[in-house]
């Protein structure tokens, strides 16, 4: 199984910062990576899909890099709607599997 | 728009089954796989299985594999997780979720997700 490991696992930040989250896949998993953004109580919501592509309707300044085993989420500047957990998903082969989180909170 | 309802959950004593649908409008649902994906309380994301858009190909998370069943009935637009031999670590809320139309087994649309609990 893939695993994937993903930090911070908490960040406190303020609005109109530049965020960064990290995923790392122990294995090559090319560009099959994915972003969830997850509110308290909500369902998840996808960000990005295949490393960098934009799911539509997700705002600009929310970016995504990386190929192989090391990717990154970019908040470009924080907006009080971010505030929420983020998790990475590796869709290259099943089991598929979910990084353990990155909690971003209010400075 | 894409609607994803699912229903089902509730209390249920260990080595106890349930059964789990999730119904489906606003998309071609035969055209689609579809997963659950679990979440224990006040913990990460679980991937519990996937079928494929026709049902002939399933998969299933290690934790599950040969105690849950995910099933589908296109004519009806509705997924199933039949769960067996329910544990206490099953006790977590349960999403459905579409295939993604970019690629292949990512998550585009979510439902509300059902609780399951299990407790003696």
């Amino acid at each position: 199984d893939i695993q994937m490991t993903q930090s911070p696992s908490s960040l406190s930040a303020s609005v109109g910062d530049r965020v960064t989250i990290t995923c790392r896949a122990s294995h090559s998993i090319s560009n099959y990576l994915n972003w969830y953004q997850q509110k308290p109580g909500k369902a998840p919501k996808v960000l990005i899909h295949t490393a960098y592509s934009l799911q539509s309707g997700v705002p600009s300044r929310f970016s995504g890099s990386g190929s192989g085993t090391d990717f990154t989420l970019t908040i470009s500047s924080l907006q009080p709607e971010d505030f929420a957990t983020y998790y990475c998903q590796q869709s290259y082969s099943t089991p598929l599997t979910f990084g353990g989180g990155t909690k971003v909170e209010i400075k | 728009q894409v609607q994803l309802v699912e229903s089902g959950g509730g209390v249920v004593q260990p080595g106890r089954s349930l059964r789990l649908s999730c119904a489906a409008s606003g998309f071609t649902f035969s055209s689609y796989g579809m997963h659950w994906v679990r979440q224990a309380p006040g913990k990460g994301l679980e991937w519990v299985a996937v079928i494929s858009y026709d049902g002939s190909k399933k998969y299933y998370g290690d934790s599950v594999k040969g105690r849950f069943t995910i099933s589908r009935d296109n004519s009806a637009n509705t997924l199933y997780l039949q769960m067996n031999s329910l544990r206490t670590e099953d006790t977590a809320v349960y999403y459905c979720a579409k295939d993604g139309t970019g690629g292949p087994f990512y998550f585009d649309y979510w439902g509300q997700g059902t609780l399951v609990t299990v407790s003696s």
